[in-house]
């Protein structure tokens, strides 16, 4: 049984281009969460996807986008990239009956230069 | 605005049980204490979680104090395996994000 899985493992970009990356969920899971995790601090909640809709956003800037497809499968997208960006990007899937404990890939580590 | 604090580090010997405090002060009644880890360069892992009763799985027991203003988790018997970054996060059941704090860094020594 596959855990979650995210594509690619690394990526670098320069500055105000943008980025595309995939996360697929864990077997039996429905939900799908993304987080940003600069060097050195704790993740941070970009948003959550279920049903193909966005369901809850955190404090990030319009910029970051997502989607979500029937299949399950997500996609983060960032746009104007900006040094700042730089960062381990982690998705989590979840299933939505169950005590919501999340299980996270392994991430994708961005740099912007 | 966090919601927990935790000791920034801490160590422990090899094969001897690891007890990791949690503050949650301003916890409410609706909300969950959760605990994750990371490893280096790894994606947060799952350990336990409990609402006001102690709990216990295969990796690690969750104890929460009566008024459930603090938790210990703790690893019965620590191996190098478990040297991480653990994260105690509150979390309400229909919240979504996990708000993960700085964690405290534990290392386990031979």
């Amino acid at each position: 049984d596959a855990g979650v899985t995210q594509s690619p493992t690394h990526l670098i970009k320069t500055r105000g281009q943008q980025v595309t990356l995939r996360c697929s969920p864990k077997s039996g899971h429905d939900t799908v969460s993304w987080y940003q995790q600069a060097l050195g601090q704790g993740p941070q909640f970009i948003f959550q996807y279920y049903e193909e809709e966005e369901r809850q956003r955190g404090n990030f800037p319009d910029r970051f986008s997502g989607h979500q497809f029937p299949n399950y499968s997500s996609e983060l997208n960032v746009n104007a990239l900006l040094l700042g960006d730089s960062a381990l990007y982690l998705c989590a899937s979840s299933a939505t009956q169950g005590p919501g404990e999340q299980f996270f890939g392994p991430g994708t580590r961005l740099t912007v230069l | 605005d966090a919601k927990t604090t935790q000791p920034t580090s801490m160590d422990c010997a090899e094969g001897r049980a690891a007890n990791l405090p949690c503050n949650h002060s301003t916890i409410s009644g609706n909300e969950y204490v959760y605990w994750y880890r990371q490893i280096h360069s790894q994606g947060p892992q799952y350990i336990i979680h409990g609402l006001k009763n102690n709990e216990t799985n295969e990796m690690a027991s969750l104890i929460i104090t009566e008024d459930r203003k603090s938790s210990t988790l703790i690893l019965p018997h620590a191996t190098l395996r478990d040297t991480a970054v653990y994260y105690c996060i509150v979390r309400a059941y229909n919240d979504y994000k996990l708000s993960f704090g700085a964690g405290t860094t534990v290392t386990v020594r031979a």
